[in-house]
C-alpha cells in the first residue's frame, strides 16, 4: 500500500529565504507525482506535474525534483515572499487516470 | 476553459439529518471525478471516484454515496449525517494526469 509523507509538518522561515520541502513515498512504482498548494480554508491548486519518466519541472520559482528510485521528491522556493504562505501538498500517482495519494502536507509560513 | 462548481460553501447540519453536496464541471467532457474529504490532522482522503456516467468507486466504507446522474455531474449524499462526517469536502476532476479542486464545501454536523 502506497503511503506518502511529508516533513516537516510545519515550517516558518523570514521572508527571501531559500527553501525546501521534503516528500517521500513507500512504492517507488508511481505514474506521476504532484504538487499542490491549500490556501486557508480553499481548494487546492496543483502547482507542478512530474512524469516518472522526468527528474525535475520548473515554474517560476518553484523547482520540483524526483527521485523515483529513492522515493523522494522534493519542492524547491526561491526567495520566499509571504504569498507563498500555504499549505503544500505532495501527491502521487500509480497509474494513468488512477486516484492519487497524498500527504498530509507541510504548512508554511513565510515571515515578513 | 474548464471550470468546477461545488456548493453551497458552508453547511451546518444536525446529526441524522440528510446531505446533498452537488459539483459541476463546465468546459470539458467525460472527466474522471473524484470526491475527497479533509479532516483535521488526518490528511486529505479519497472518498469515490468516477470514470464515466453510473460508474462510481468507492474507497473506503463509509456513511456516504455518490452518484453521478450526468457526464459532468458528481453528487455526494447521507441518508443520516453522524458526527464523525464533519469535514472539508472536496471534488476534483482531471485531464491529462493533472487534478483540478473546487472550493471545497466545509459541513458541520452538530
Amino acid at each position: 500500500k502506497q503511503e506518502v509523507t511529508q516533513i516537516p509538518a510545519a515550517l516558518s522561515v523570514p521572508e527571501g529565504e531559500n527553501l525546501v520541502l521534503n516528500c517521500s513515498f513507500t512504492d517507488s512504482a508511481i505514474y506521476n507525482l504532484q504538487w499542490f498548494r491549500q490556501d486557508p480554508g480553499k481548494g487546492l491548486t496543483s502547482l507542478l506535474l512530474i512524469q516518472s519518466s522526468q527528474r525535475e519541472q520548473t515554474s517560476g520559482r518553484l523547482n520540483a525534483s524526483l527521485d523515483k528510485s529513492s522515493g523522494r521528491s522534493t519542492l524547491y522556493i526561491a526567495a520566499s515572499q509571504p504569498g507563498d504562505s500555504a499549505t503544500y501538498l505532495c501527491a502521487v500517482s500509480m497509474n494513468r487516470d488512477d486516484k492519487i495519494i497524498f500527504g498530509k502536507g507541510t504548512r508554511l509560513h513565510i515571515l515578513p | 476553459s474548464q471550470t468546477i462548481h461545488q456548493w453551497p460553501a458552508t453547511l451546518v447540519q444536525p446529526v441524522g439529518s440528510p446531505l446533498s453536496l452537488e459539483c459541476t464541471v463546465e468546459g470539458t467532457s467525460n472527466p474522471n471525478l473524484y470526491w475527497y474529504r479533509q479532516a483535521a490532522g488526518r490528511g486529505l482522503q479519497l472518498l469515490f471516484y468516477s470514470v464515466g456516467i453510473g460508474q462510481i468507486s468507492s474507497e473506503v466504507p463509509q456513511n456516504l454515496s455518490a452518484s453521478r446522474p450526468q457526464d459532468r455531474q458528481f453528487i455526494l449524499s447521507s441518508k443520516k449525517l453522524l458526527l464523525s462526517d464533519s469535514g472539508f469536502y472536496l471534488c476534483a476532476w482531471s485531464r491529462r494526469d493533472i487534478q483540478y479542486f473546487g472550493a471545497g464545501t466545509r459541513l458541520s454536523v452538530l
